[in-house]
């Protein structure tokens, strides 16, 4: 059974602030993407990576995977207020995917 | 963003009773997903679909139906809903690499 752990669980930061969230498992996953979700609504795509060892930037973001395609890294530069959310990882098996619990992040003004 | 819809959106059902959810897609993509998400657990994959009547179980299927009768439509049946199945379901399609998701329908079962 593939398992995605993410950590931390929770995060609240000051806005300008610089944080990284983790997404850990024992798997070896064909890609892996990151989503963000806001309350009612459904997760919204922010990446995907393929690649072991690749590193993706979408402006203040930037997101790591692994070399051995196991675990992955978002950075968030300078984090804004529009930054809060429930950051989720998925990971890609055949043609399924397995979620992690999520990172609550909330960045104060 | 991808074309998915949910309906309903919103739905309040007494237990016993059947309880059908819709996916409509408009990309064309192959598969479909639904999950539910709870405090604690995260998105669980309860059926998915690789194409047009062929289906298969994720990881919580017990008391879920589906059915997939055309590309753009993905059903999510509840035979005899329970209070444990109060949740938000969410439709995903994917395009191999990647899922997107649709809206969600926020379900309570009383």
């Amino acid at each position: 059974t593939q398992l995605l752990e993410q950590s931390p669980q929770f995060l609240s930061i000051q806005e300008g602030e610089n944080l990284t969230v983790y997404c850990n498992s024992s798997s070896v996953f064909s890609s892996l993407q990151w989503y963000r979700q806001e309350p009612g609504e459904g997760p919204v795509l922010l990446v995907t990576v393929v690649t072991g060892g690749e590193v993706k930037k979408l402006k203040r973001l930037t997101f790591q995977f692994g070399d051995a395609r196991k675990d992955s890294s978002l950075h968030i530069t300078a984090a804004q207020p529009g930054d809060t959310g429930l950051y989720l990882c998925a990971g890609e098996y055949g043609q399924n995917f397995v979620f992690g619990p999520g990172t609550r992040l909330s960045v104060l003004p | 963003d991808a074309g998915i819809t949910q309906s309903p959106r919103h739905k309040v059902t007494e237990t016993g009773t059947p309880v059908t959810l819709r996916c409509h897609q408009t990309e064309n993509h192959r598969y479909m997903y639904w999950y539910r998400q709870d405090p604690g657990h995260g998105l669980r994959l309860i059926h998915y679909s690789y194409g047009v009547k062929d289906t298969d179980k994720g990881e919580v299927s017990d008391g879920y139906s589906v059915s997939r009768s055309k590309t753009e439509d993905f059903l999510l049946t509840l035979e005899s809903a329970t209070s444990s199945q109060t949740s938000v379901y969410f439709c995903a399609i994917s395009n191999q690499e990647t899922q997107y998701f649709g809206p969600g329908t926020r379900l309570l079962v009383l």
